[in-house]
C-alpha cells in the first residue's frame, strides 16, 4: 500500500446521501485515479487528474465527481445520481517524471448501501 | 478503445505446480503490461510488468511472456505456494500517462 491512504475502511451511505471517500498519498506522484471495482468485473477507472486543477472521466464517471486541489489529494464524492454505488473503490498514483508507467494502489473504501 | 480479456477466470493447483494465466488485448499501440496480486479486502499490489520493448522478464518464481505480434501476454509462476493464492491482474495501456485498462481476474488456488 506505500504511502497512499484511504478513509474510511468502510462506508456507509443512505438513500439520497452524498458521501465522500478520502484518498491522501505522500510519494510526490503528480497523477491520481479512481478505480471501482465490483466481483467479477475487474477494476474501472471513474477519475484521473495528472495534475492540481484538472481532471478527466474515466469509462464510469456518471454519479461521481473528484477534485484535486492539492497534489498528495484526490477525494472522490459519490452522490445520489450514482444508482448502485456498492462497490469497493481504489485510489492510485503515478509519479509522472521519467515516463513511469506503474500505478500503485491505496487499501480501498468498501461502500455499502443501507 | 483498449479491451483486455483475462483466461482462466478460476485457477486451482497443488503446491509446487506452475500457474499460467493469460491475457489478451485489443489495442496494437498498447506498450506497457503490468501484472498485479490482490489479497483479500487489500488493494493490488504490483508483482511485475513488461514493456512492448521486450519478450520476457522473470522475478525469482515470477515471469511474463509478451506476444506483440498475437497481442496476447502471460503470467508465469513456477513452484506455487499456499501465499500465492489470490486475485490476480492483468492491465494494458498505450503508455504516456493514459489509464490502465484491466483483465476481469484471475481467482488462483493453491492447495497443500
Amino acid at each position: 500500500d506505500g504511502g497512499i491512504t484511504q478513509s474510511p475502511k468502510y462506508l456507509f451511505r443512505k438513500e439520497g446521501q452524498n458521501v465522500t471517500l478520502s484518498c491522501e498519498q505522500n510519494l510526490n506522484h503528480d497523477a491520481m485515479y479512481w478505480y471501482r471495482q465490483d466481483p467479477g468485473q475487474g477494476l474501472r477507472l471513474i477519475y484521473y487528474s495528472q495534475i492540481v486543477n484538472d481532471f478527466q472521466k474515466g469509462d464510469i464517471a456518471e454519479g461521481y465527481s473528484v477534485s484535486r486541489e492539492k497534489k498528495e489529494s484526490f477525494p472522490l464524492t459519490v452522490t445520489s445520481a450514482q444508482k448502485n454505488p456498492t462497490a469497493f473503490y481504489l485510489c492510485a498514483s503515478r509519479p509522472i517524471a521519467g515516463g513511469q508507467e506503474t500505478q500503485y494502489f491505496g487499501p480501498g473504501t468498501r461502500l455499502l448501501v443501507l | 478503445g483498449e479491451n483486455v480479456e483475462q483466461h482462466p477466470s478460476t485457477l486451482s493447483v497443488q503446491e509446487g505446480d506452475s500457474a499460467v494465466i493469460k491475457c489478451t488485448y485489443s489495442d496494437s499501440a498498447s506498450n506497457y503490461f503490468p501484472w498485479y496480486k490482490q489479497e483479500l479486502g487489500k488493494g493490488p499490489q504490483l508483482i511485475i510488468d513488461i514493456r512492448s520493448n521486450v519478450g520476457e522478464k522473470k522475478d525469482q518464481r515470477i515471469a511474463v511472456t509478451l506476444n506483440k505480434t498475437a497481442k496476447h501476454f502471460s503470467l508465469h509462476i513456477t513452484e506455487t505456494q499456499p501465499e500465492d493464492s489470490a486475485v490476480y491482474f492483468c492491465a494494458a495501456s498505450i503508455g504516456a500517462g493514459t489509464a490502465l485498462i484491466f483483465g476481469k481476474g484471475t481467482t488462483l488456488s493453491v492447495s497443500s
